[in-house]
């Protein structure tokens, strides 16, 4: 069965803090790796890595996969109270249709 | 461009009803994908469809079904509900291939009594 996990489960750091978020994966037929954001309601998606050790890079979040050990990385600098979120790690198969799996999310808190 | 659209927001019904959740995509996307999310399981992938024919399944009971309109619409149907049926069901959509990122919308929140 696919699964995807994700650590810490639950994170509480300070405004300015680096934090790295870890996912790490066993699919059949792996695809693509996303990371998405959920606030409130709706994920909203931050990045897809389908090549290890590229980095993707949006502001002060990046993120690098690794096919051979099957994992990824979140990373956030220099956080932000508007960074409070849970954090989901899908995996997404190939095989001619949309298939994504989620992990349990690593939810995030960035106290002032 | 209008983003993904569920309706209604909420809903409480009680056991042994059934309901349907509405799922209006981004225009031009083809493929609807649903999940039950709750605090327990985290999001967990029901069903996709595409082109009006289911493409994809999760491991839910025969209880959930759903189904595409011509327009990309979908609807899920949930029948003699359950309480453990409770949760936020998101759907997503995106163009359809594999290489395509899904976008979510609102959700709904089933409450069942």
């Amino acid at each position: 069965e696919d699964k995807v996990v994700q650590s810490p489960l639950s994170l509480v750091v300070h405004e300015g803090d680096t934090v790295t978020l870890n996912c790490s994966y066993e699919v059949t037929n792996f695809r693509s790796l996303l990371w998405y954001k959920q606030e409130k309601k709706a994920p909203t998606f931050l990045f897809m890595l389908t090549s290890s050790g590229i980095e993707k890079k949006s502001g002060r979040l990046s993120s690098i996969l690794d096919k051979k050990e099957l994992f990824s990385i979140l990373n956030i600098t220099a956080t932000q109270t508007g960074d409070s979120a849970v954090y989901l790690c899908a995996v997404q198969e190939s095989g001619g249709y949309q298939k994504v799996t989620f992990g349990t999310g690593t939810k995030l808190q960035v106290i002032p | 461009k209008a983003g993904v659209t569920q309706t209604p927001r909420y809903l409480i019904k009680t056991r042994g009803q059934q309901v349907t959740l509405s799922c209006s995509p981004i225009s031009g996307h083809r493929s609807v994908s649903w999940y039950q999310q709750t605090p327990g399981q985290g999001l967990q992938f029901l069903f996709e469809y595409f082109s009006e024919t289911q493409r994809n399944k999760g491991n839910f009971p025969g209880r959930f079904s759903g189904r595409q309109f011509s327009n990309s619409r979908s609807e899920m149907n949930v029948s003699t509900l359950e309480l453990g049926d409770s949760a936020l069901y998101l759907c997503a959509s995106s163009l359809g291939s594999t290489a395509d990122t899904q976008y979510f919308g609102p959700g709904t929140r089933l409450t069942v009594l």
